[in-house]
């Protein structure tokens, strides 16, 4: 399996920061890589897909990049409605992985 | 496209976990189907996935176990998951693949317990 290492697992953080999530994949995964935001409560949504495409809807402060194996979510102004937990997601083979989330904070 | 998780929320150890997903607002024979679960000391765990052309791909931890099915005039797939154990408590979702998971059910807690 390939194994998706998030850092850092809390970040503190406060409205208006930039916050940068990373997310390091065991093995080259191209760019099959998703960014997921999930609310206490409720199933988590797609934010971003093939490492740096926006799904439609989502927000222009959110942003992808990377490939292979090291990638990136980043906030460029964190908004109140941003704290949350966020995972990435390989799907380039077989079991499809999450990393362990990252929980923004207060 | 809306997913709804349905099924008993709460399993006896060594039963089997049923669970079915009803799609609402598209054809289901348009994408890949997935389970998704989640708990507390696992994070999410991919659990397969399913195309109405009958291909299926499941976990390789939990094949063994994993039945998945469409019925595609009721616009539903389903879930089996046998022998369960309370590692198997979690919330489970319904999840449409289409360039990643953008379509999740709202998710069902699955208590395993006698």
């Amino acid at each position: 399996d390939i194994q998706m290492t998030q850092s850092p697992s809390t970040l503190s953080v406060s409205i208006g920061d930039r916050v940068t999530i990373t997310c390091r994949a065991s093995q080259n995964i191209i760019n099959w890589l998703a960014w997921y935001q999930q609310k206490p409560g409720e199933a988590p949504k797609l934010l971003i897909y093939r490492a740096s495409t926006l799904e439609s809807g989502v927000p222009s402060r959110f942003s992808g990049s990377g490939s292979g194996t090291d990638f990136a979510l980043t906030i460029s102004s964190l908004q109140p409605d941003d704290f949350a937990t966020y995972y990435c997601q390989q799907y380039q083979s077989f079991p499809y992985t999450f990393g362990q989330g990252t929980k923004l904070e207060i | 496209v809306q997913l709804q998780e349905s099924g008993p929320g709460l399993v006896k150890p060594s039963e089997t976990l049923s669970l079915t997903c009803t799609v609402s607002g598209d054809s289901i024979t348009s994408y890949y189907w997935n389970w998704i679960r989640q708990s507390a000391g696992k994070g999410l765990e991919w659990i397969g996935r399913i195309h109405p052309t009958g291909n299926v791909n499941y976990n390789p931890s939990l094949k063994s176990r994993v039945t998945m099915s469409v019925d595609t005039s009721k616009n539903q797939f389903s879930l089996e998951l046998t022998s369960v154990t309370a590692a198997d408590t979690a919330v489970y979702y319904c999840v449409r693949e289409d360039a990643a998971l953008p379509g999740w059910g709202r998710g069902t807690l699955v208590t395993v317990s006698s």
